[in-house]
C-alpha cells in the first residue's frame, strides 16, 4: 500500500534561518502534491500545490520543489517567523487511488525569536 | 467567502453511546469530505461525497459510521455505538472540482 513519510520529530530553528520539511512516499508516483498548515484546535489551510510534470513551485517565502526519481517533495520557509511555527502536512493524490488525496503525518516547526 | 462550519466543537461521550456532527460546506462546493484525525497523525478520509452521492467511502466503518448528504449541502457524519478508539478530531473539507480542500475547525470527540 501507498506510504507517506514526513520528518517525525519537530523541527526546531531560528528566526530568520530557512525551515526545511521533507515528505517522502513510496511505490506509485502521484499525480500531484499538496502543503497545508496546521494550527493547534484548527483545521489544515492549504498552502501550495505541484503537480508530476513541475519540478518546482514558489509563493512569497515558500518554496516547493518535487522529485519523482527520488519520490520525495521538500518545503522550504525562507526567512522564517515565529508567526510560522505550526504543523506541515503534505497530502498526496495518486491515479491508483481515484485521485483521493492522502496525508502524511505532519511535521511540527517551531521557529525562536 | 464564509468558510467551512462544524458543529459542536466539542463532544464528550461514554462509550456505547451514540454522536453527531454536522457540517455546511462552503456555498458552491460539489464536493465534501470526512476526515478523521487521531492525535499525532495526518487526517485519514472518511468518506467522500460529490453533490449528494458517495464517491469513495473505503475506510468508513461502516458497522458503526454513517454519513450523509441529502440535499447536496449539509452533510452529517454519526458514530453508533462510540467505541474507546473513535476519540478524534471530525475534521469536515470542500473543495470546487479539483480546486485544494478548504477544511472547517473541525470536532473534537473524546470517548470515555
Amino acid at each position: 500500500s501507498q506510504k507517506i513519510e514526513q520528518n517525525s520529530e519537530a523541527l526546531n530553528i531560528q528566526e530568520g534561518k530557512t525551515a526545511t520539511l521533507t515528505c517522502n512516499y513510496t511505490n506509485y508516483s502521484p499525480a500531484y502534491l499538496q502543503w497545508y498548515r496546521q494550527d493547534p484546535g484548527r483545521g489544515p489551510v492549504f498552502l501550495l500545490l505541484i503537480r508530476e510534470n513541475e519540478k518546482e513551485k514558489r509563493k512569497e517565502r515558500l518554496k516547493v520543489t518535487f522529485d519523482t526519481t527520488l519520490k520525495q517533495s521538500l518545503f522550504h520557509i525562507t526567512a522564517s517567523q515565529p508567526a510560522d511555527s505550526a504543523t506541515y502536512l503534505c497530502a498526496l493524490a495518486f491515479y491508483n487511488q481515484g485521485g483521493k488525496l492522502i496525508f502524511g503525518q505532519g511535521t511540527e516547526l517551531s521557529v525562536k525569536p | 467567502e464564509a468558510g467551512v462550519a462544524q458543529s459542536p466543537r466539542y463532544k464528550i461521550i461514554e462509550k456505547r453511546q451514540s454522536v453527531a456532527f454536522w457540517c455546511n460546506p462552503i456555498s458552491g462546493h460539489a464536493t465534501l469530505y470526512w476526515y478523521q484525525q487521531i492525535l499525532g497523525q495526518g487526517p485519514k478520509l472518511l468518506i467522500q461525497f460529490q453533490n449528494n452521492g458517495v464517491v469513495d467511502d473505503s475506510q468508513l466503518p461502516k458497522d458503526r459510521f454513517s454519513a450523509e448528504r441529502l440535499k447536496g449541502v449539509d452533510s452529517t457524519l454519526k458514530i453508533q455505538p462510540a467505541k474507546l478508539e473513535d476519540s478524534a478530531v471530525y475534521l469536515c473539507a470542500s473543495s470546487f472540482n479539483d480546486s485544494p480542500l478548504h477544511f472547517g475547525n473541525g470536532t473534537r470527540l473524546t470517548v470515555t
